[in-house]
């Protein structure tokens, strides 16, 4: 069954540096989305992301972060200068096409350590 | 603003021992609710969701849920559980509204004890 798959599972990075998770949806989906749960709370929606733009982003999604689909199959997430409330578990998913009516695939998370 | 509340946050239950898990989500319109499985190191999957029709939905593994719109609740139940539905389970929502994100909540981490 295809998955999508995100790499690293696990990044440590030292406050202000930058960061680029890696997700690769599963490859007929059209909508790629990145969430994110900081410990002990919400998997709270950061964007997504259709036709090589963002379809819709969270007040979370702010100047420190982008998405790229830098080629066929890779999507990413940029953290341009990381701070220490950035640790969490990235949570990458797609879907065939967009709205509620379509299942959401997620895939393993990676777990981002700031310090 | 829509939210989506999940009150048990720690579940211990002994095998065989019946589950219900509690899901309130905050939307006056129409939504579609649905039911997400991480077990440990692995992938969120779906267990199961509602966009209409038979308010009591089954899904995979032996789960279902009901939508009681007057409550605005969605409640995850299995009769019996075994020592494998050991993971963390979380309720979700997406309002047909124009958006592409989906509401969860803050997750219900249950341990079955063998």
């Amino acid at each position: 069954e295809p998955e999508v798959t995100q790499t690293p599972s696990h990044q440590v990075t030292q406050m202000g540096q930058e960061v680029i998770l890696r997700c690769v949806p599963i490859s007929n989906h059209l909508y790629f989305y990145w969430y994110r749960q900081i410990l002990g709370q919400k998997v709270e929606f950061l964007v997504s992301f259709y036709n090589n733009e963002i379809s819709e982003k969270s007040e979370i999604f702010d100047d420190q972060f982008s998405v790229e689909r830098p080629d066929g199959s890779n999507f990413t997430l940029k953290i341009r200068s990381t701070k220490l409330e950035d640790s969490a578990m990235y949570f990458c998913a797609s879907s065939e096409a967009g709205g509620g009516s379509y299942e959401q695939y997620f895939g393993p998370g990676t777990r981002l350590t700031v310090t | 603003a829509q939210s989506v509340s999940q009150h048990n946050h720690h579940v211990i239950l002994s095998e065989a021992a019946s589950l219900e898990l509690g899901c309130n989500y905050s939307y006056g319109g129409t939504v579609n609710l649905f039911w997400y499985v991480q077990y440990p190191g692995q992938h969120l999957q779906l267990l199961l969701k509602y966009f209409s029709g038979d308010p009591l939905v089954k899904g995979i593994k032996g789960f279902e849920a009901e939508f009681i719109k007057s409550k605005f609740s969605f409640n995850l139940r299995k009769p019996s559980v075994q020592w494998s539905d050991t993971a963390e389970y979380f309720c979700a929502a997406w309002a047909t509204s124009g958006t592409y994100k989906y509401i969860f909540g803050t997750g219900t981490r249950l341990k079955v004890l063998a």
